[in-house]
């Protein structure tokens, strides 16, 4: 069974729609990390959590610890939004990260 | 704004030989990091990096792999004798402190013939 399990797996939407993507894990941990991989490959950092809420721009991620689930939330959400992103967290005691499957999102105009 | 490079970006070897994934990290950070992500699949820790010595391995990164800093600079993985199924893009990471946000490099794609 995934350490971090990831759903939708794929996500279609018309550009505007409010965005969500959720993230579930089985392990106890020091972080939780959002990120997006670019359809070329590069990965970009978008937040690191271990309590509460965070917001940059249109994202917001949210992470409640008791019930080990996160989520990532997109407002007003845009073509150039189409991604995958990932939920990734460091489990406690270790140095790397434990990734999700991700989450491919398409925002159609 | 600062980044992390990584050269090459595609590699193509031949099965057996010695590839060597090189990158920059960002200047003052201290941590290093290698993951692989094999095509279609999710991304993987390889190997943790810290004060010249690795501190963390996971499984996949057995004998064939080693990872050294040396020069103070570049941040560098080795694959002894390349398989099939190393075939996968590798991301080098860094980060400050032990505790914060990782950043990626744009990752090399190594092809094993």
């Amino acid at each position: 069974k995934n350490e971090v399990e990831q759903s939708p797996q794929n996500l279609t939407a018309q550009e505007g729609e409010f965005i969500t993507i959720n993230c579930s894990y089985s392990v106890g941990i020091s972080a939780l990390h959002w990120l997006q991989q670019h359809p070329g490959g590069g990965i970009v950092s978008l937040f690191m959590l271990s309590s509460g809420k965070k917001k940059h721009g249109r994202l917001i991620a949210t992470i409640n610890i008791q019930e080990k689930h996160s989520s990532l939330h997109i407002t007003a959400s845009h073509p150039r939004d189409s991604a995958v992103y990932i939920c990734a967290v460091m489990k406690r005691g270790a140095d790397g990260l434990t990734f999700g499957k991700g989450t491919h999102l398409i925002i159609q105009p | 704004e600062p980044e992390v490079t990584q050269t090459p970006s595609h590699q193509v070897t031949q099965m057996g030989q010695e590839v060597i994934l090189r990158c920059v990290p960002i200047s003052n950070h201290l941590y290093f990091y290698w993951y692989r992500q094999i095509l279609g699949q999710k991304v993987e820790f390889l190997v943790s990096f810290y004060n010249n010595e690795i501190s963390e391995k996971s499984e996949i990164f057995d004998d064939q792999f080693s990872v050294e800093r040396p020069d103070g600079s570049n941040f560098t993985l080795k694959i002894r004798s390349t398989k099939l199924e190393d075939s996968a893009m590798y991301f080098c990471a860094t980060q400050r402190t032990g505790e914060g946000t990782q950043y990626f490099g744009p990752g090399t794609r190594l092809t094993v013939l």
